[in-house]
């Protein structure tokens, strides 16, 4: 069925490295693709959306320098987060719409430490 | 302001009894849709249920059920005979309008607590 794949699930990465987190649509394709970003005990929280073949969408306050999103096909989205530091540190989470569905289905999720 | 709030950080709930999850809205759009998605400990967002503005019918999916009332712009989460399975983070999100993008804005969750 389908399913949105992410990867890597965890990573620890040391400050002023980047990280590139890849999320897959498995059995659909998703021209649209959307990344959230969740600090411990809080909500979700939209930083962009990703469009297949054109720039993302960034939601205000979010450094696009920064969290660099490339859709380069229409069943995978990266988000790399570049010059890591450890206030990066953080669940990343992504979701895409299969067609035809009216929800949203979520990646598992990758946790990022910056030390 | 708040466009989604869920004003309970945290219920208990007995072990097969029915528990509800508080959500209201805010929105000025007629056509929008209201989600519930649980998220356990290991992270990942399981939909749950789904509304939308102009379903007449509250949505109903097994042991999920949603008490949509529209005029006071919230969207309940009901959870009958609870298992301990479902315990977990419940966030309640609301897509704005006839955005084919699909946005979700999510509230701040509640953590339900399932006693044996």
């Amino acid at each position: 069925g389908a399913v949105v794949s992410q990867h890597p699930s965890r990573v620890i990465c040391k400050s002023g490295t980047s990280v590139k987190i890849e999320c897959r649509s498995l059995d659909f394709q998703a021209t649209t693709m959307f990344w959230y970003r969740q600090f411990p005990k809080q909500s979700l929280m939209l930083m962009a959306t990703s469009n297949e073949g054109s720039k993302a969408t960034y939601e205000q306050g979010v450094e696009k320098d920064k969290f660099l999103i490339n859709h380069a096909s229409l069943t995978l989205s990266t988000l790399t987060v570049t010059s890591a530091h450890p206030e990066d540190s953080s669940f990343y989470i992504c979701s895409a719409r299969q067609p035809g569905q009216g929800f949203l289905l979520f990646g598992s999720g990758t946790r990022l430490t910056v030390v | 302001a708040q466009k989604i709030t869920q004003t309970q950080p945290g219920m208990f709930v007995q072990e097969k009894e029915a528990v509800t999850l508080d959500c209201t809205y805010d929105t000025s759009d007629q056509s929008y849709g209201l989600f519930w998605y649980k998220q356990p400990s290991s992270g990942e967002m399981i939909f749950l249920i789904y509304q939308g503005s102009y379903d007449e019918q509250n949505a109903t999916e097994g042991r999920y059920s949603l008490n949509f009332q529209k005029a006071r712009k919230s969207a309940n989460l009901v959870i009958s005979a609870s298992q301990l399975g479902d315990s977990a983070m419940y966030f309640c999100a609301m897509r704005e309008g006839e955005d084919s993008s699909y946005k979700l804005i999510f509230g701040s969750g509640t953590r339900l607590l399932v006693r044996p």
